[in-house]
């Protein structure tokens, strides 16, 4: 099994809202990471965790906040989220956190009003 | 930070013909990968590269790392419908976690 799974496919949300996002990985991977992805840009780095521990968190706003419950599973929690922060948000996960490539979810896309 | 740059942005090709795309890091890089996402999907890797100078082939698809370790190439020899995407080249400085994704170049193919 390769597949990142990611819930919920679109979400819409206002920006007093509190929401999660999900991401799982049954491959034991140990690396899991958060991106970021603009419409026509690249995928931002937000989080990555290793061994279920927080390693990189690449400045990212207060309101977004991460959670690795265990070592297949990956949360984003969102609260009082801006309209620019609509995007598509990836889900990727790495057999280790330095020289292994990345297996990518097919991502949440995220409108906020 | 590093920064790592991509050309060209766009790219439209007739069925059959080659295409290059090139990546260059503003430091040294550790390895780089290059990853693959079609319209409407996710990134899925392609391939990486560890060595100065290393070159891979997949099918019609050839990568190579350049010797300083600062850029990187993917050539696709006679396009398909199926190449259409955009390509990331993602580089990682040293032992550093993070993985820095390229600005992509985005591939049409005529038919």
């Amino acid at each position: 099994d390769t597949e990142v799974t990611q819930t919920p496919k679109h979400l819409v949300m206002g920006m007093t809202n509190k929401k999660s996002l999900k991401c799982e990985q049954h491959m034991g991977h140990r690396a899991m990471y958060w991106y970021k992805q603009k419409a026509k840009k690249p995928p931002e780095l937000m989080f990555v965790y290793s061994y279920e521990k927080l390693s990189i968190n690449e400045s990212v706003p207060s309101r977004f906040s991460p959670e690795c419950p265990n070592s297949s599973l990956l949360n984003l929690h969102l609260h009082a989220l801006q309209p620019e922060d609509s995007a598509l948000y990836l889900c990727a996960s790495s057999q280790g956190d330095r020289t292994y490539e990345q297996y990518f979810g097919p991502g949440t896309r995220l409108t906020v009003t | 930070g590093q920064q790592v740059m991509q050309i060209p942005q766009y790219q439209h090709v007739q069925e059959g013909e080659d295409f290059t795309t090139y990546c260059n890091s503003s430091t040294t890089l550790s390895n780089i990968q290059w990853y693959k996402q079609r319209p409407g999907g996710h990134p899925v890797f392609l391939i990486q590269l560890v060595k100065s100078g290393e070159v891979k082939k997949q099918k019609r698809l050839t990568f190579q790392f350049g010797e300083a370790k600062k850029n990187s190439s993917l050539h696709i020899t006679a396009t398909q419908t199926t190449d259409v995407g955009t390509y990331f080249c993602a580089g990682r400085s040293g032992g550093y976690q993070k993985v820095t994704f390229g600005t992509g170049t985005k591939l049409q193919v005529i038919p």
